[in-house]
């Protein structure tokens, strides 16, 4: 696609349950990553996919928290059992893996979490 | 470890004053700096990419540069309006590695 598309743009939880939140990259963009941000804070960063290589999962702050990317394109983050503390803005990113210094990163429009 | 420091945290000015953001890094083996825009709750931006070999880069009202050997950029903007009110961010990529970002500028420009 022309951009990086994340659905949904909000969801609404209550405590105690399972999301998925979705990612589709850049036509072409081998590598992804997952970024959280709380209301008035920086970037957090989550997970980084890179071609066929394993993830780097360093980034996730419990094991409620997991991805996968699936052909190598979509990407779902999956939280369970959501708390509160895991209401933010949840962006996803996308580069061509490998690419030169004429490349930046895209950036989608994000999923809003509210856990209520 | 790369660490990016953006200075000031939040600026607040009149209509029409040119203004200077800053964001300086520790480790200058970098492949290039972004300046993005960041509306409230939303997504990031890019504005402005500058690549290791570049002194600078304009686009419109905006110009960044870049001096890799002291670990500094600026992001220039002319004549502000209040549209351009929004958190600024820089992030630096080196290579294949995860990209490290400041925390932001807050910029509010009011009428």
């Amino acid at each position: 696609g022309a951009g990086v598309s994340q659905s949904p743009s909000n969801k609404v939880t209550e405590k105690g349950k399972d999301v998925e939140l979705r990612c589709d990259p850049i036509s072409g963009h081998t590598a992804l990553y997952w970024y959280r941000q709380s209301l008035g804070q920086g970037l957090e960063f989550l997970i980084y996919f890179q071609g066929n290589s394993a993830p780097d999962k360093s980034g996730l702050p419990s094991d409620r928290f997991s991805a996968e990317r699936t052909g190598g394109s979509v990407s779902t983050l999956t939280i369970q059992r959501t708390q509160q503390e895991d209401s933010a803005v949840y962006l996803c990113a996308s580069i061509p893996f490998g690419s030169g210094p004429d490349e930046g990163y895209t950036f989608g429009s994000g999923t809003r979490l509210t856990v209520v | 470890k790369q660490e990016v420091t953006q200075i000031p945290a939040a600026l607040s000015v009149p209509e029409g004053e040119n203004l200077v953001l800053n964001c300086s890094f520790t480790d200058s083996a970098i492949y290039n700096l972004q300046w993005f825009r960041q509306d409230p709750g939303k997504g990031l931006t890019s504005l402005l990419l500058i690549q290791s070999s570049q002194r600078e880069q304009t686009s419109g009202r905006l110009n960044a540069s870049l001096d890799k050997s002291s670990g500094r950029s600026t992001l220039y903007i002319a004549a502000s309006q209040p549209g351009d009110s929004a958190t600024y961010l820089c992030a630096v990529r080196r290579g294949s590695y995860i990209p490290t970002f400041g925390r932001g500028t807050s910029l509010i420009v009011h009428p």
